[in-house]
């Protein structure tokens, strides 16, 4: 089975924190995602990285930056968190040739 | 026009009723389609794969595809409370490698 995990379920944060969220994945897999969820919003991609120190903008990078340094860890950063980042947030992976995405239980980020 | 439309909902049925979830897509060029459950404050888990058109079944749940018509179906019998969740529907393609684009969800509520 595919294991994708988050560093944490629920965070809270104050404006102006500097924010980082940690994926790790254990099946060796090149592609990894972050998106956010919001109510009637559906999932957003906000970064995408096809390897390690590879990074790409998804549809709404704006206030985020990641960093990939090792193939099974992808980390989501909010260099100064603000209230429109509270969100849940969830990380994935792709399987290339089907391109199935599976993904973290997601970390229910609030801003205060 | 988005590119794929999936009513939010909620369906409410009562327990043992036949559920049928939908979604239109405007691509033609998409080849593998996905259903993913997700559990109120859970990261989505993905249910079912489709390749193409056709029929795929696992248990109570059958995923269908019609792609002269740009639709795709899910169907659960015998539905249980316990499949109350959110259903999102995603696709990708024509080949492997694409990031899958993925409908809002549907929110499904099986009441005993």
């Amino acid at each position: 089975d595919v294991k994708v995990t988050q560093s944490s379920r629920y965070l809270v944060k104050r404006t102006g924190e500097k924010v980082f969220l940690e994926c790790v994945q254990d099946m060796d897999h090149e592609n990894m995602f972050w998106y956010r969820q919001d109510p009637g919003l559906g999932l957003r991609l906000i970064y995408f990285s096809y390897d390690v120190k590879m990074k790409e903008k998804g549809d709404i990078p704006e206030g985020y930056s990641v960093s990939r340094e090792k193939k099974e860890r992808f980390s989501l950063i909010l260099e100064s968190a603000s209230t429109n980042q509270t969100s849940m947030y969830l990380c994935a992976i792709q399987e290339g040739h089907t391109d199935t995405q599976y993904f973290g239980p997601g970390t229910r980020l609030t801003v205060l | 026009q988005k590119e794929v439309e999936q009513d939010p909902g909620p369906l409410s049925v009562p327990e043992g009723a036949i559920v049928s979830l939908n979604c239109t897509y405007s691509n033609s060029a998409f080849q593998y389609f996905m259903w993913y459950r997700q559990y109120s404050r859970k990261g989505p888990e993905l249910l079912m794969y489709t390749y193409s058109s056709g029929n795929k079944e696992d248990g109570r749940f059958t995923a269908q595809v019609d792609k002269s018509s740009k639709y795709i179906s899910l169907f659960i019998r015998d539905s249980q409370p316990s499949d109350s969740a959110t259903y999102l529907c995603a696709m990708s393609g024509p080949g492997g490698s694409y990031i899958p684009t993925f409908g809002r969800g549907t929110s499904l509520i099986v009441h005993p």
